[in-house]
């Protein structure tokens, strides 16, 4: 059984449009969050959420919002995209804050 | 505060061989850090942790040392074989409530036949 999913793998898109990757964990964990790795690997924390309360929001752009239904997802809604926001977008959950994260494969997002 | 590696630092090693890989970390008050391997098109997968109150951490193949006078972390990977062939990253966290944790810009590692 996948640990941590994320769908789809891949997303091409043209600019200015406005698109989801969703997120799901089975672990049971009580945070999951939202990374960014650019072309040169550098991942960067964007979002976590913690009991569906958002503990962490990096000075991401407002056109990224984290959304959880429930605290088995955490979906990435983003508007109006950007070329820099082509990237490797990763979701990942752990029990707590101070636990070891569980990285979902990973979203390809290609802007054109 | 995050270093941003204007490329990617590769090791290449001899299969067989003892691999060192390196993670200068930022923020002395960390208290926990986390070695991830990430092969290609995957993502980062755990390898083993560290907290502050330790200096060493064994595990199967891998040895975390840690230390905090100079703020440095390294993995050492023993007989690599070419299945460890993969980009390494050491993360730390920062966070107030434990739950912000800043990686380092990666190591490749290249395992030569």
């Amino acid at each position: 059984d996948t640990a941590v999913s994320q769908t789809p793998k891949y997303l091409v898109t043209q600019m200015g449009n406005d698109k989801s990757i969703k997120c799901e964990q089975n672990l049971g964990h009580d945070t999951m969050y939202w990374y960014k790795q650019d072309s040169k690997k550098f991942l960067k924390i964007m979002f976590s959420y913690n009991n569906k309360e958002l503990i962490i929001n990096e000075t991401v752009p407002n056109r990224f919002s984290p959304k959880s239904p429930d605290k088995a997802h955490l979906n990435l809604h983003i508007n109006s995209l950007e070329l820099g926001d082509s990237a490797v977008y990763f979701c990942a959950s752990s029990q707590d804050g101070q636990d070891t994260q569980y990285f979902g494969p990973g979203t390809r997002l290609t802007v054109l | 505060g995050e270093s941003v590696g204007l490329h990617l630092p590769t090791l290449s090693v001899q299969e067989g061989d003892n691999s060192i890989i390196n993670c200068a970390y930022s923020n002395s008050a960390s208290d926990y850090f986390i070695w991830y391997k990430q092969e290609s098109g995957k993502g980062p997968q755990f390898i083993i942790d560290i907290r502050s109150n330790m200096d060493k951490r064994q595990g199967q193949r891998v040895t975390v040392l840690l230390n905090k006078t100079v703020k440095h972390l390294s993995l050492q990977i023993a007989a690599t074989q070419p299945g460890d062939s993969a980009v390494y990253f050491c993360a730390e966290n920062i966070g107030n409530y434990g739950q912000n944790f800043v990686f380092g810009p990666g190591t490749r590692l290249s395992v030569l036949p």
